[in-house]
């Protein structure tokens, strides 16, 4: 089944911990997208990756990291300098067409919910 | 900057009836749109989509509608059911564009 995977589907964060999100996909696609959702609103941009060992910030990137080591994976860092950290966090990926009205998609997977302890 | 806004944050509708959901864009260089459902716990499950060449687009059970003039689109589901209750996202983005800008959602509730 091609798909994008999360994990784990629940994390806790202590005070003062890093931790790291897991996305994988297995749909050859080269953009990869990590979103924050807080209850009851949209999904705000973290950080994007359009090829492998590249990625930019996105609207809200301060106190996350990610990389780009290999095409079908993409983790997010919460670092202790994000101070409000528990949310619902989402993975996406979306291939890229060719040429102009060739725009695809974002698939996503079924997100992670952290939380502090 | 670019913003996508759903007209309502939530819509109840009798079960059988046809639900409306609507979303107005700022950006008149958009041009394909993206319709989610994301039932709660998971993540956005895509719908449909059209790009800025049509007006109108059919999927099972589902019609988007495109008005570019007043930058307004919407999603008609007909005979709405019990599984369709969730939160509907629309999405906005333009050619080469690396970026979506998603809306912030209308909670579907279905009535029995």
């Amino acid at each position: 089944d091609g798909g994008i995977t999360q994990s784990p589907k629940y994390l806790f964060r202590k005070e003062g911990q890093n931790v790291t999100l897991s996305c994988e996909q297995n749909l050859n696609h080269d953009a990869m997208y990590w979103y924050r959702q807080d209850p009851g609103q949209g999904l705000r941009l973290i950080y994007y990756s359009q090829i492998v060992n590249d990625f930019q910030k996105g609207d809200i990137a301060e106190g996350y990291s990610v990389s780009r080591e290999k095409k079908e994976s993409f983790p997010l860092t919460v670092t202790s300098a994000q101070k409000n950290p528990t949310a619902f966090y989402l993975c996406a990926s979306m291939g890229y067409g060719r040429g102009p009205g060739s725009n695809q998609p974002q698939h996503f997977g079924d997100g992670t919910r952290l939380s502090i302890l | 900057g670019e913003s996508v806004g759903l007209h309502l944050p939530t819509l109840s509708v009798q079960e059988g009836d046809n639900s409306i959901i609507n979303c107005a864009y700022s950006n008149s260089a958009s041009d394909y749109f993206i319709w989610y459902k994301q039932e709660s716990g998971k993540g956005p499950q895509f719908i449909i989509d059209i790009r800025s060449n049509m007006d109108k687009r059919q999927g099972q059970r589902v019609t988007v509608l495109l008005n570019k003039t007043v930058k307004h689109l919407s999603l008609q589901i007909a005979a709405t059911q019990p599984g369709d209750s969730a939160v509907y996202f629309c999405a906005v983005t333009y050619s080469s564009a690396s970026k979506i800008i998603f809306g912030s959602g209308t909670r579907l509730s279905i009535r029995p």
